[in-house]
Order: structure tokens, then C-alpha cells, then sequence
């Protein structure tokens, strides 16, 4: 079973900021939330993770619900070269591996 | 820094050959990474080496072999190929266990014919 899930595409207009929810109610108090993206044929690229406190760093800003059931990762100005796959990953401390998803397809229209 | 580089970035096989991806890291990271990638989907983690001299399996690593040769190359090789193995292979290298961000390759593209 998955455990993540999030919508399978979203629109936002640039310049605006871009929401994108993930829901991950089975989570463990040591399981961390991971934010990657993946632009169109390239690798991925890591964007920022959180265990229970709201987290940002210059990509972007990650709100973590208090029940930890669920998470919005939110680019704050979204512009086109925001548009990608954007991956919700739940990841053990300690565990080396990552589980990729289908993902939230974005994207940022002029 | 080139961060992890992968050859070749394009290669079409026909059934039953063999060939090895290539990955390097120059980071000096501890832990290596193959996935997959299909149409689609996302990324599947075939094998990974938590540090020099170790390998393990991760959810697909049937028809695959991988080769930790040291800390900076981590290759993985088809025997024999075939067209299920159609598919975008991405390599990835983090410091360690206790580090957060996966680096990334450009990705090798695979056709079996």
C-alpha cells in the first residue's frame, strides 16, 4: 500500500503561490516527510523534508498538520520553471531508501 | 563539482544482450542508488550500496546486477536484456544514512528491442 497520497495534477498561475497537498495518515513518529521534484526527463531534486515542525528553506516551505496525517508543500511564487512532477516521499530516520510514487503533476501557467 | 554523471544516456539493446550502466559520483558520498523509472511512474529502486564494499536488493532488482568498484562508481549490469527492462534508469549518491538529500544523475534512456 502506498503511503502517500497525493492529487495526480494541479494548475497555478505564476507569480502566485502553489499549494500542493500529501496525505500520509499511517505515518510513524519516525518517519519523516520528503519533498523532491522531478522537471520533465531530468534526475529529481530534493526540495526539503520535516518530521513535525514547519520547515523552509529558499524552495520552498513545508507545513506539517499537528496530527502529522497530512503535509502542504508551498512554492511561494510560482514561476514556469516550477513546472514538474512533485514527489511526497515518507522515509524512516536511518533507512537508506527513498519510495517514489506517481506524484502531483504542476503546472504553472503564464 | 559535476555531481553524478551516468553513460551512456542513450542505448537501444535487442533482447538477450547484455550491457553495464555506468554511474560516478565525485561528492565523496558513502551510499550509491539505481532506480527505475518507467512511463509515467515513479522512480524504483532496484539496488542500492550503503557504503564501499556492500550491495543490497531494494523492490525490483530482478535482472540486475551492481558492482560497488569503489567510493566513487557503482555500475549496474543487465545479463540478459529484456523489454520489461524498457525504461529510464536514474543513479544517485548521498553523503549517508544520516544526510537527507539524494543527488541525482541525468538519467540513462533504454529501449529493448
Amino acid at each position: 500500500d502506498a503511503k502517500t497520497t497525493q492529487p495526480p495534477s494541479m494548475d497555478c498561475a505564476e507569480g502566485r503561490a502553489a499549494n500542493l497537498p500529501c496525505n500520509h495518515s499511517t505515518i510513524s513518529g519516525n518517519e519523516y516527510v520528503y519533498w523532491y521534484r522531478q522537471i520533465h526527463s531530468q534526475g529529481p531534486q530534493y526540495i526539503i523534508h520535516g518530521l513535525k515542525n514547519n520547515e523552509t528553506n529558499e524552495m520552498a516551505s513545508l507545513i506539517i498538520t499537528e496530527d502529522r496525517k497530512s503535509s502542504t508543500l508551498i512554492l511561494p511564487h510560482a514561476t514556469l520553471r516550477d513546472t514538474a512532477v512533485y514527489y511526497c516521499i515518507v522515509r524512516v530516520a536511518g533507512d537508506y531508501k527513498l519510495s517514489f510514487g506517481a506524484g502531483t503533476t504542476v503546472t504553472v501557467r503564464a | 563539482n559535476a555531481g553524478v554523471t551516468q553513460t551512456p544516456k542513450f542505448q537501444v539493446l535487442k533482447t538477450g544482450q547484455s550491457m553495464t550502466l555506468q554511474c560516478a559520483q565525485d561528492m565523496n558520498h558513502n551510499s550509491m542508488y539505481w532506480y527505475r523509472q518507467d512511463p509515467g511512474m515513479g522512480l524504483r529502486l532496484i539496488y542500492y550500496s550503503a557504503s564501499e564494499g556492500t550491495t543490497d536488493k531494494g523492490e525490483v532488482p530482478n535482472g540486475y546486477n551492481v558492482s560497488r568498484l569503489n567510493k566513487r562508481e557503482f555500475s549496474l549490469r543487465l545479463e540478459s536484456a529484456a523489454p520489461s527492462q524498457t525504461s529510464v534508469y536514474f543513479c544517485a549518491s548521498v553523503r549517508g544514512v544520516s544526510y537527507n538529500e539524494q543527488f541525482f544523475g541525468p538519467g540513462t534512456r533504454l529501449t529493448v528491442l
